[in-house]
C-alpha cells in the first residue's frame, strides 16, 4: 500500500514570499491533516478535512494559510506571505473516517522542510 | 484542553542499556494512548498504542501500558541498539484529534 505522498520536500524562500505544499493521501482515506512541527517540539494541527470539508481549523493563521481539499482527494497547504516564523516541518497525515471517540491511527508523511530567510 | 508532557531530552545511552521515556498526558474523556517515532531524515512512524486502561501496547521490544489512575503511558525498552536512536513523541487522541508531546531526542552509542 502507497503511504502518504508530500512534495516538494524542501523548500527555501524569501520573507513575504508565497508557498504552496501538496499532498496525496492514502487511497481511501477520508480524513486528512495538515501539521506544522518546529524545530524541537511536537507537531500542531493546522487543519483537519472529512472528505472536502474541514472539520477543524481553528489553530490555522487565516491571515497567511490557506489549505484546500478539492474533490476530496489530495490537498494543498499555501502560505502568503511567508514570516521568518513559518520556518518548519509540514506534515500531512491521513487517516480513515475519524468519529468521536475513534481511535484510528494516522499516517503521516515524509513532510517538507519550509526554510524562510 | 487536552495536553501530553513527556520527559525532556535529550537521553543518550549505550547500547544494551535499558530505556525509559517518561509520558503523562491531561484530558477529558477515554482517549487512546500512541507513542510515534521519528528516525532521522524520516516521517513519524506509528511504534505503540493502547486504547484503554490497562492495555499494553508492544512492538520491536518496546512496552507501554496505558495508565488511567496515574495518566501516565511511560516507554520502555529493555536493550536498546544504536538503530533505536531517534525522536520519540508521545501523542493521545480524544474525539478524533491528536495531540502530541514536544518529542524526545534518544541516541545510543555503539
Amino acid at each position: 500500500e502507497a503511504g502518504v505522498a508530500q512534495s516538494p520536500r524542501y523548500k527555501i524562500i524569501e520573507k513575504r514570499q508565497s508557498v504552496a505544499f501538496w499532498c496525496n493521501p492514502i487511497s481511501g482515506h477520508a480524513t486528512l491533516y495538515w501539521y506544522q512541527q518546529i524545530l524541537g517540539q511536537g507537531p500542531k494541527l493546522l487543519i483537519q478535512f472529512q472528505n472536502n470539508g474541514v472539520v477543524d481549523d481553528s489553530q490555522l493563521p487565516k491571515d497567511r494559510f490557506s489549505a484546500e481539499r478539492l474533490k476530496g482527494v489530495d490537498s494543498t497547504l499555501k502560505i502568503q506571505p511567508a514570516k521568518l516564523e513559518d520556518s518548519a516541518v509540514y506534515l500531512c497525515a491521513s487517516s480513515p473516517l475519524a468519529r468521536q471517540g475513534s481511535s484510528y491511527e494516522q499516517y503521516f508523511g515524509p513532510g517538507t522542510r519550509l526554510t524562510v530567510t | 484542553g487536552d495536553s501530553v508532557t513527556q520527559m525532556e531530552g535529550p537521553v543518550t545511552l549505550s547500547e544494551e542499556a535499558f530505556l525509559t521515556i517518561n509520558c503523562t498526558y491531561t484530558a477529558t474523556g477515554y482517549p487512546s494512548l500512541f507513542w510515534y517515532v521519528q528516525y532521522p531524515g524520516e516521517g513519524l512512524q506509528l511504534l505503540l498504542k493502547a486504547t484503554k486502561a490497562d492495555d499494553k501496547g508492544s512492538n520491536k521490544g518496546f512496552e507501554a501500558t496505558y495508565r488511567k489512575e496515574t495518566t501516565s503511558f511511560h516507554l520502555e525498552k529493555g536493550s536498546v541498539q544504536v538503530s533505536d536512536s531517534a525522536v520519540y513523541f508521545c501523542a493521545l487522541i480524544n474525539d478524533y484529534k491528536l495531540s502530541f508531546g514536544a518529542g524526545t531526542t534518544v541516541t545510543v552509542r555503539a
